[in-house]
């Protein structure tokens, strides 16, 4: 069964840092990851999706890598804002099936 | 990308009740998910809907549960019957829009008191 786990839980910082949040994932046979945002009490949104033959993914201020053989990703946010503040919860698909991780929220500081 | 609603956004439901969440899909879509996310928890996929079948469970949750229809390739409806607090939940639809891309709606907010 994959297991997805996030670390840290939780991170602040101030406005204008740069952001790295991480994700691992025990089963490295994934067809693609994806990385979501969610608000509060809301739904998610997707940011990137990494197909398993790529190493990264940029959209803006957001860079997705993947190194699928050793089960990792990293979501690199540049210059964040304090509308950066939100859960963020990385997935991995394979069989199909979208597994998630707990998610890391992120609370960016004015 | 495809524009997803659900109705309702939130309840507050009684023990013992059922209430049905409606997803709505602004394209055609083959495959639909059902998700249940439970206060400060990641998501956890409830069943696979597609068109014209009977939905597929996944370990945990059963039809008579969780009841769902897909009458047409735009909406689907998930059924949370006899209500217990431990339901209390965000419920989530989601399409897979672009082959193993998926996308999610805005959620409904149930509360069982």
């Amino acid at each position: 069964k994959q297991e997805v786990t996030q670390i840290p839980a939780a991170l602040s910082v101030p406005e204008g840092e740069n952001l790295v949040l991480n994700c691992s994932f025990t089963d490295s046979a994934i067809y693609n990851l994806q990385w979501f945002r969610q608000d509060p009490g809301k739904g998610l949104t997707s940011l990137l999706l990494i197909q398993s033959s790529q190493r990264e993914q940029t959209s803006g201020r957001l860079n997705a890598s993947l190194d699928k053989s050793s089960g990792r990703s990293t979501l690199y946010i540049a210059a964040s804002q304090p509308g950066d503040s939100a859960t963020y919860l990385c997935a991995v698909l394979n069989d199909y099936k979208l597994s998630f991780g707990a998610g890391t929220t992120v609370t960016v500081r004015a | 990308s495809a524009v997803i609603s659900q109705k309702p956004s939130r309840d507050i439901c009684q023990r013992g009740t059922s209430l049905t969440i409606q997803c709505q899909v602004d394209s055609q879509v083959t495959m639909m998910f059902w998700y249940r996310q439970q206060p400060g928890q990641s998501l956890t996929l409830i069943a696979t809907a597609n068109q014209g079948s009977e939905a597929t469970y996944e370990s945990g949750f059963v039809i008579d549960k969780f009841p769902i229809s897909r009458p047409n390739l735009t909406f689907s409806t998930l059924t949370v019957s006899n209500m217990s607090p431990e339901d209390s939940s965000i419920y989530l639809c989601s399409v897979e829009e672009r082959p193993y891309e998926q996308y999610f709606g805005p959620g409904t907010r149930l509360t069982v008191t």
